[in-house]
C-alpha cells in the first residue's frame, strides 16, 4: 500500500514533442504528489507539485494531471527540449510535518534533437 | 545560501571496512532525510532524523546500518562492515523545522556514491 508505481522505466520523444510520465499508487491517504528532475551526478530537485485538490496544475512546459478516483497522476512535458533529458521520479506523502516522500522507480527521458 | 552539502562525493570501500557518509542540511533545517538509490530502483526512504532524535527508522536494513543527527554538525550515515551489495548511491534531503511537506519541499544533496570493493 506504500508503493508508488511509475511508468514507463524509459521514454525516447523527439525534439518538440510531448513527453507524458504516468503513476498510480495505492494509499488513499497520500494528498501531496511532487515530480522531481534528477540530472546524472546531481541529487533529484522538485520540478511540480500537486494537492488532490486540483486535477491539473501547470508551470510553463510542465503539467501534473490528477486523477483522484483512478488514482493515478501523470506528468506531462510540452515542447520537450534536448535540455529536458533526465531521470524524472513521481512521490507520494502524507502532507504533514516530516513525513517522508515514497518515490516511483524513475523514467528515463531522452530527448532527441 | 549554501544547499544540502553530502562528503565525501565518492567513497570506495573494500568488503569489511566501515563507511561514513555525511550530510549538512539547509540552514536552518531541523528533519533529515537519507535515501538510497540504485540503478533502476529509484530512491529507497531510509530513515528519518530531527536533531538528536531518530524519528523513523522503518527502511533502514536491521544489521551494520545506522544514522545520527546530532545537536551540533552534520547527520551521519555509517554502514559497519560493508558488503558489494551496499554499493549505491546515497541522498541527503533536509526540510525545514515545521513544516508540511507541501510548503516546504526537501532539497536533496548531491549524494555520496559509496563503491564496495
Amino acid at each position: 500500500q506504500q508503493q508508488v508505481k511509475q511508468s514507463p522505466q524509459s521514454l525516447i520523444v523527439q525534439k518538440g514533442g510531448i513527453s507524458i510520465i504516468n503513476c498510480a499508487y495505492e494509499n488513499t491517504a497520500f494528498d501531496y504528489f511532487p515530480w522531481y528532475q534528477q540530472f546524472p551526478g546531481k541529487g533529484p530537485a522538485l520540478l511540480i507539485a500537486i494537492r488532490p485538490d486540483v486535477s491539473e496544475k501547470k508551470e510553463g512546459r510542465f503539467t501534473i494531471s490528477f486523477n483522484k478516483s483512478a488514482k493515478q497522476f501523470s506528468l506531462h512535458i510540452m515542447d520537450s527540449q534536448p535540455g529536458d533529458s533526465a531521470t524524472y521520479f513521481c512521490a507520494a506523502t502524507v502532507n504533514q510535518a516530516g513525513t517522508a516522500l515514497i518515490f516511483g522507480k524513475g523514467t528515463t527521458l531522452s530527448v532527441s534533437s | 545560501n549554501a544547499g544540502v552539502m553530502q562528503n565525501p562525493r565518492h567513497l570506495v570501500r573494500r568488503r569489511g571496512q566501515e563507511a561514513r557518509l555525511r550530510c549538512s542540511p539547509v540552514k536552518g533545517h531541523s528533519h533529515v532525510y537519507w535515501y538510497r538509490q540504485l540503478p533502476e530502483e529509484g530512491l529507497k526512504f531510509m530513515v528519518y532524523l530531527q536533531k538528536e532524535n531518530i524519528i523513523d527508522e522503518s527502511g533502514m536494513p536491521k544489521e551494520r546500518f545506522s544514522a545520527e543527527f546530532p545537536k551540533e554538525g552534520p547527520s551521519i550515515l555509517r554502514i559497519q562492515q560493508v558488503v558489494r551489495g551496499d554499493s549505491a548511491a546515497y541522498f541527503c534531503a533536509s526540510s525545514p523545522r515545521t513544516s508540511s511537506s507541501y510548503n516546504s519541499p526537501l532539497h536533496f544533496g548531491n549524494g555520496t556514491r559509496l563503491t564496495v570493493t
